[in-house]
């Protein structure tokens, strides 16, 4: 079974401009969340989504949104980038919440903002 | 706010010996997990622990649960080098989304 994966793995964007990130769950699973890991910040809960809707959010800005579609694949977009945004990125796919609360978590993509 | 406090931060012991590494966290939450780190890598999954009293082993790591205490460890027996790696746990809070990290635990053990 594949696992999560994410694309692109590496992204350089300068200071303004914007970055979409893609996702796709592990087959079947309908749940994808997303992270921001940080030296500083740690790891940091993004959004969550469930069968194309938004169910959470953690405490970012507005600058950073996402979507899922009905594959369960999911985009998260970052507008205006800051140097601040610099970070491993991290999705994971979990399936319904009833039948298991195991999330696994792809390699991530590794932004870097100039 | 839902906090979780890992310690130590960092850990350095020697092969063969054992240690513990500790999660608390501060609201009433149902979902524990234990996450590995390697350098450059994604995370990987090691316990979900769902219930008080939950106990779950896989080869020289066990993990626990006390919801009263609102304390999970992290046991390592007989430690060995590949076992050297950032450890995180995570707190579930049930209606605000998924996980509260630790800052993690990273790990080095010396021959």
């Amino acid at each position: 079974k594949a696992g999560v994966t994410q694309t692109p793995r590496y992204l350089i964007k300068t200071r303004g401009q914007q970055v979409t990130l893609s996702c796709s769950p592990i087959s079947g699973h309908r749940s994808v969340s997303w992270y921001q890991q940080t030296p500083g910040q740690g790891l940091q809960f993004l959004f969550e989504y469930f069968s194309e809707t938004q169910r959470n959010k953690g405490n970012f800005p507005g600058r950073f949104s996402g979507r899922q579609f009905s594959n369960s694949r999911s985009e998260m977009n970052v507008s205006t980038l800051e140097l601040g945004d610099s970070a491993l990125y991290l999705c994971a796919s979990s399936l319904p919440p009833a039948d298991s609360y195991e999330q696994y978590f792809g390699p991530g993509t590794r932004l870097t903002v100039t | 706010e839902l906090k979780v406090e890992q310690n130590p931060l960092f850990l350095s012991m020697q092969e063969g010996k054992n240690y513990t590494i500790y999660c608390n966290y501060s609201t009433t939450s149902d979902r524990l997990y234990w996450y590995r780190q390697d350098p450059g890598k994604s995370l990987e999954s090691l316990f979900v622990l769902l219930s008080n009293g939950a106990v779950k082993q896989e080869g020289r790591l066990m993990a626990s649960l006390d919801t009263k205490a609102r304390l999970s460890t992290l046991h390592i027996t007989a430690a060995v080098h590949d076992l050297s790696a950032t450890y995180f746990c995570a707190v579930d809070n049930t209606n605000a989304g998924k996980s509260t990290f630790g800052d993690g635990t990273t790990l080095t053990v010396k021959p």
